[in-house]
């Protein structure tokens, strides 16, 4: 059971757009640490897509955005593409177990 | 560029221990502010947070693994090293590391080694 609760999948169809919801509490999300997102294409290393909540490093695209509220936060991809099909994981600080966590992962379907 | 590479054996015996090792370069351990963190995959499921040591030697440690887990590094070489001891089935997956961003606990995994796979088995 992980700290963080994320859907086991979403799915959608090309060019249309799709959210990620990360559910934590207030020891982690809520107490106002930051989320953090991760890319896993099939076979691969997880890759960073989104820091700070919404922060994009150079080279993701403007179609992946972050937000946060609360004890919980979401990301959204726009403009699906098939590509994006991969595994999604969010991630922040823990103060009860003073430690990084991840959520369980959703994996994107694109239809 | 920054790269990091995980090294060490694919396969082990149960009660035996795993000792990883990560050669990067791109980046110094010896300079403020630098951190390297471990994180291990069991096949098909989620990512798991396991140690992280920063440039000046400060350790931190998953709650539930910390009795098992000890993270060192060698700056001369540009390396971190994980040893777990007490290995068991469970424990197998892919181990990666990764260097670290941010500050304090805002921190983030920002570069990724490829990951090997360590298997457990008797």
């Amino acid at each position: 059971q992980s700290v963080l609760t994320q859907p086991p999948s979403v799915s959608g169809a090309p060019g249309q757009r799709v959210t990620i919801p990360c559910t934590g509490s207030s020891s982690n999300i809520g107490a106002g640490y930051d989320v953090h997102w991760y890319q896993q294409l099939p076979g691969t290393a997880p890759k960073l897509l989104i820091f700070g909540v919404r922060n994009r490093p150079s080279g993701v695209p403007d179609r992946f955005s972050g937000s946060k509220s609360g004890t919980s936060a979401s990301l959204a991809i726009t403009g699906l593409q098939a590509e994006d099909e991969a595994d999604y994981y969010c991630q922040s600080y823990d103060s009860t177990l003073s430690g990084w966590v991840f959520g369980g992962g959703t994996k994107l379907t694109v239809l | 560029q920054v790269t990091l590479r995980e090294s060490g054996p694919a396969l082990l015996k149960p009660t035996q221990t795993l000792t990883l090792t990560c050669t990067f370069s791109g980046f110094s351990l010896t300079t403020s502010g630098m951190c390297v963190s471990w994180i291990r995959q069991p096949p098909g499921k989620a990512l798991e947070w396991l140690a992280r040591i920063d440039w000046d030697d400060d350790k931190y440690y998953s709650t539930s693994l910390k009795t098992r887990l000890t993270i060192s590094k060698d700056t001369s070489k540009n390396q971190v090293v994980l040893t777990m001891t007490n290995m068991d089935p469970v424990d197998t997956g892919t181990y990666y590391c990764a260097r670290m961003s941010g500050s304090g606990w805002f921190t983030w995994f920002d570069s990724w080694g490829q990951g090997t796979l360590v298997t457990v088995s008797s």
